[in-house]
């Protein structure tokens, strides 16, 4: 089946740092990948929706120039974390799109920041 | 807010018993998906169900769909404690994202 990467799979930072999470799909292409973040016991929420070749779509109230997002080729896209601090810590989920319906998920980075 | 709801938040059930879990959504969909979240770890699909369709069998799952509603059940058989985990619905418009309800969190006590 189709299979999604995230590097790295858990990572500690200092306040004020920046962190660069990547996702890739191993098997497939996929035009749209999608970065969710989810806090502890709750459920995902979608942070934006990052198109290969074109600017990321952003959900309302997610400050696009904190979390950039690169799409450069058809099974990598990353989300940099910049300039983080304590409550960006989170559990950042990807899942990419091969067809019209299906998503396949990353399994996760844990972000800590100190 | 734009998630959906999903009812209970817990369930905890004796292994061998059934598990039944229902979603609500708010928009109108092409299809709800339902997924499984092991403790820290990345999504697992289970199964789909077109706005078509009314209920749907995947091995010892049984999804339902009441479009009039907007509602979904998933109902787990004969469960293991294996099936412990959190077990998300997830809506598609067609928008091409998918919207999640909050989540039920599944114990099966051995």
């Amino acid at each position: 089946g189709a299979v999604v990467s995230q590097h790295p799979s858990w990572v500690i930072c200092k306040s004020g740092t920046s962190v660069k999470i990547e996702c890739r799909s191993l098997d497939f292409q996929a035009t749209t990948m999608f970065w969710y973040r989810q806090f502890p016991k709750q459920s995902l929420m979608l942070m934006a929706t990052s198109n290969e070749g074109s600017k990321a779509t952003y959900e309302q109230g997610v400050e696009k120039d904190k979390f950039l997002i690169n799409h450069a080729s058809l099974t990598l896209s990353t989300l940099t974390v910049t300039s983080a601090h304590p409550e960006d810590s989170s559990f950042y989920i990807c899942s990419a799109r091969p067809a019209l319906h299906e998503q396949f998920f990353g399994p996760g980075t844990r972000l800590t920041v100190l | 807010s734009q998630q959906g709801e999903e009812d209970p938040q817990a369930l905890s059930i004796q292994e061998g018993e059934n598990a039944t879990m229902n979603c609500s959504y708010k928009t109108s969909i092409n299809n709800l998906q339902w997924y499984r979240q092991n403790s820290g770890r990345g999504l697992v699909h289970l199964i789909l169900i077109r706005s078509n369709e009314r209920e749907k069998h995947s091995g010892r799952l049984r999804v339902t769909l009441d479009t009039s509603k907007k509602s979904s059940s998933l109902l787990i058989t004969a469960s293991r404690a294996a099936d412990t985990a959190s077990y998300f619905c997830a809506s598609d418009s067609g928008a091409q994202k998918l919207v999640f309800g909050q989540g039920t969190r599944l114990t099966i006590n051995p």
